[in-house]
């Protein structure tokens, strides 16, 4: 059984705040890393797929690194805004894997006004 | 252009009874997953299609659950006999391929299971 877990569960913010989480994953068998955010009533919207080690990616105001060799991913959102706040969810695919993403159970990051 | 589409977006049943769940891909793509998400957990894989065929359904819970996509491209899940433990937000998405490819996901069916 694949184990992807995310920290923390829940995160709020005051506007403006910079953040981060992180997600853990099996360093061995590693195919690819994903990113989504999920807000409320809405589809989950995909942010990266990462597949190197050392690979770091940038939209807009989040980015994203990977550390394969350690199972690690940290997500940051630099100056925070109240549309930022939603579910930000890692999925990783193994190598023997096929289609299937294993799923962290989700960071929930709440920005104040 | 149209992203994924599910219908319903919301089913309410009773307990026994059988209900379908319908999904409707990005146009061109040849690949369509099922996903489950419980309340206080992340999405968790059903199954995979690759084309018509089921490429991995090992995540398919038993066999009250099954899904078909006899023409490449709108899916639909099956579950029979349903139970209250079924209720979730049952999550379809496609991509372009397997591998690494972006997965597409739908707004999702919100189940309830009286």
């Amino acid at each position: 059984i694949l184990n992807v877990e995310q920290s923390p569960q829940s995160l709020h913010v005051q506007e403006g705040d910079s953040t981060n989480f992180t997600c853990s994953f099996p360093s061995s068998n590693f195919y690819a890393l994903h990113w989504y955010r999920w807000e409320t009533a809405k589809s989950p919207e995909a942010l990266f797929v990462m597949t190197l080690n050392g690979d770091e990616k940038k939209k807009g105001r989040i980015s994203a690194t990977l550390n394969t060799k350690e199972g690690y991913s940290y997500l940051y959102i630099k100056g925070s805004q109240p549309e930022d706040s939603a579910t930000y969810l890692c999925a990783f695919k193994s190598g023997t894997s096929y289609g299937k993403l294993t799923f962290g159970q989700g960071t929930i990051l709440t920005v104040h006004p | 252009g149209a992203g994924v589409s599910q219908t319903p977006s919301n089913k309410v049943t009773e307990k026994g009874k059988y209900v379908e769940l319908r999904c409707d891909p990005i146009s061109g793509h040849t690949a369509l997953y099922w996903y489950r998400q419980s309340l206080g957990q992340g999405p968790e894989f059903l199954i995979y299609f690759q084309g018509t065929g089921a490429a991995d359904d090992s995540g398919l819970p038993n066999d009250r659950f099954f899904a078909v996509r006899p023409e490449g491209s709108v899916s639909t899940l099956k579950i029979q006999r349903t139970e209250r433990g079924d209720s979730a937000v049952y999550l379809c998405a496609s991509s372009s391929g397997g591998g690494a490819d972006t997965q597409y996901f739908g707004p999702g069916t919100r189940l309830t299971v009286l």
